[in-house]
């Protein structure tokens, strides 16, 4: 099955500075990657998702990039603002209907 | 983007009794699914709520221990039976319809005393 690996576990950064979280994944076959945002208390929110005939996705100051070759794919955060602080979840999905998460990124963003 | 509603939002129980958690969504959607969370951990995925047939559960999941019903398009229950300390978890609902994304509620945060 498909196995997801999400780097770094925690990122601490300073308001204004971009935020990169990382992730992997194993099955060429996955071919849509969703990013899920989690505030303390509440569900995971969709926030931009990308598909694989496609390198690149851009909304406002948050952008995925996808490297089918690789099996990497990323999340940018720029100009971060304290309100961006939360668990970061990235997810890949090929045949199965159901994606596999990675393991989650605790962002800090200090003002 | 569908609206998924949860209830109870949290409880404590005390170890042994039963809790049905209910999930409520605001489009009829094709699938429905139960996630459980471990603070701080990622999301672990319980079963998949297939409407007007049986569960179909995770490797680590049983039927006894997690009964699931999904009467119509729109609504699951998911039901803790015989409760011990380790199912102290967040429990959530998720929705999808065909090739839209997958968008969860905002979970049940259940302590068992």
């Amino acid at each position: 099955g498909e196995n997801v690996e999400q780097h770094p576990s925690t990122l601490s950064v300073q308001e204004g500075d971009s935020a990169v979280i990382k992730c992997t994944y194993s099955d060429s076959a996955s071919n849509y990657f969703p990013w899920y945002k989690q505030e303390l208390g509440k569900g995971p929110q969709l926030i931009i998702d990308i598909r694989s005939n496609v390198g690149e996705k851009k909304d406002q100051r948050i952008a995925v990039t996808l490297n089918k070759t690789a099996k990497h794919f990323s999340l940018h955060i720029t100009e971060t603002q304290p309100e961006d602080s939360a668990v970061y979840f990235c997810a890949a999905k090929g045949g199965s209907y159901i994606p596999t998460f990675g393991r989650g990124t605790s962002l800090i963003v200090h003002p | 983007s569908a609206v998924i509603s949860q209830k109870p939002s949290r409880d404590i129980c005390q170890r042994g009794t039963s809790l049905t958690i209910q999930c409520q969504v605001d489009s009829q959607v094709t699938m429905m699914f139960w996630y459980r969370q471990q603070p701080g951990q990622s999301l672990t995925l319980i079963a998949t709520a297939n409407q007007g047939s049986e569960a179909t559960y995770e490797s680590g999941f049983v039927i006894d221990k997690f009964p699931i019903s999904r009467p119509n398009l729109t609504f699951s229950t998911l039901t803790v039976s015989n409760m011990s300390p380790e199912d102290s978890s967040i429990y959530l609902c998720s929705a999808q319809d065909r090739d839209q994304p997958q968008h969860f509620g905002d979970g049940t945060r259940l302590s068992i005393l």
